[in-house]
């Protein structure tokens, strides 16, 4: 149980365009996802947290035009990163917590990897 | 006040050792201590988690022992085996179930 998924696992894009990456808990009902940046050998920065049908709150220093959270419905979060360059290339991961007897954990997703060229 | 401080940067252990990682925190509000395992390219899975109101939790191979006055708590694997290389995150969270994570650890054990 506790299953969340994302698509997709990685994707190359060009410099100016948009990327929508998708976090769905397959298993159970979301009440809170959050997003993560994750550079190759560091820790997990939390970006935002989203909770369902409300917008989201973002961290310091984290764009929040740049990076567009939806939380639509309790098992779908999705994280745009619009006119993408270079710098935005990391791995991005999303976490789910909430669903019965699962007060204080966060399950994550398996990650994905953004290239901007 | 937020930090919460991970060591060792990198271990190596021999088969079958005992690996040891360390966190620390400052923050006496957190209350949920979750240790994760992350393999490379792959989102972190969760280990073991404990609260505050114990002193230790095991969980087959792992265990959490966590010092409330110290505010540190660290993760023990017994036996350690090849298939456990990977990096060790410890967090913190409180009651926004946000989290607060350590540095990582790299783990490499040794056949």
């Amino acid at each position: 149980g506790a299953v969340v998924s994302q698509h997709p696992s990685w994707v190359i894009c060009k410099s100016g365009t948009s990327v929508k990456i998708e976090c769905r808990s397959l298993d159970f009902q979301a009440t809170t996802m959050f997003w993560y940046r994750q550079f190759p050998k560091q820790s997990l920065m939390l970006m935002a947290t989203s909770n369902e049908g409300s917008k989201a709150t973002y961290e310091q220093g984290v764009e929040k035009d740049k990076f567009l959270i939806n939380h639509a419905s309790l098992t779908l979060s999705t994280l745009t990163v619009t006119s993408a360059h270079p710098e935005d290339s990391s791995f991005y991961i999303c976490s789910a917590h909430g669903g019965l007897g699962r007060t204080d954990t966060q399950y994550f997703g398996p990650g994905t990897r953004l290239t901007v060229l | 006040q937020q930090q919460v401080k991970q060591s060792p940067q990198s271990l190596i252990v021999q088969k079958g050792g005992i690996s040891i990682i360390n966190c620390a925190y400052e923050n006496t509000a957190f209350d949920y201590f979750p240790w994760y395992q992350q393999f490379p390219g792959k989102g972190p899975a969760l280990l073991i988690a404990i609260r505050p109101d114990v002193s230790e939790k095991k969980e087959g191979r792992f265990t959490i022992s966590f010092n409330k006055s110290a505010k540190q708590f660290s993760l023990h694997i017994m036996d350690s085996q090849p298939g456990d290389s990977a990096t060790y995150f410890c967090a913190a969270g409180w009651g926004t179930y946000k989290y607060i994570f350590g540095t990582g650890t790299r783990l490499k054990v040794l056949a």
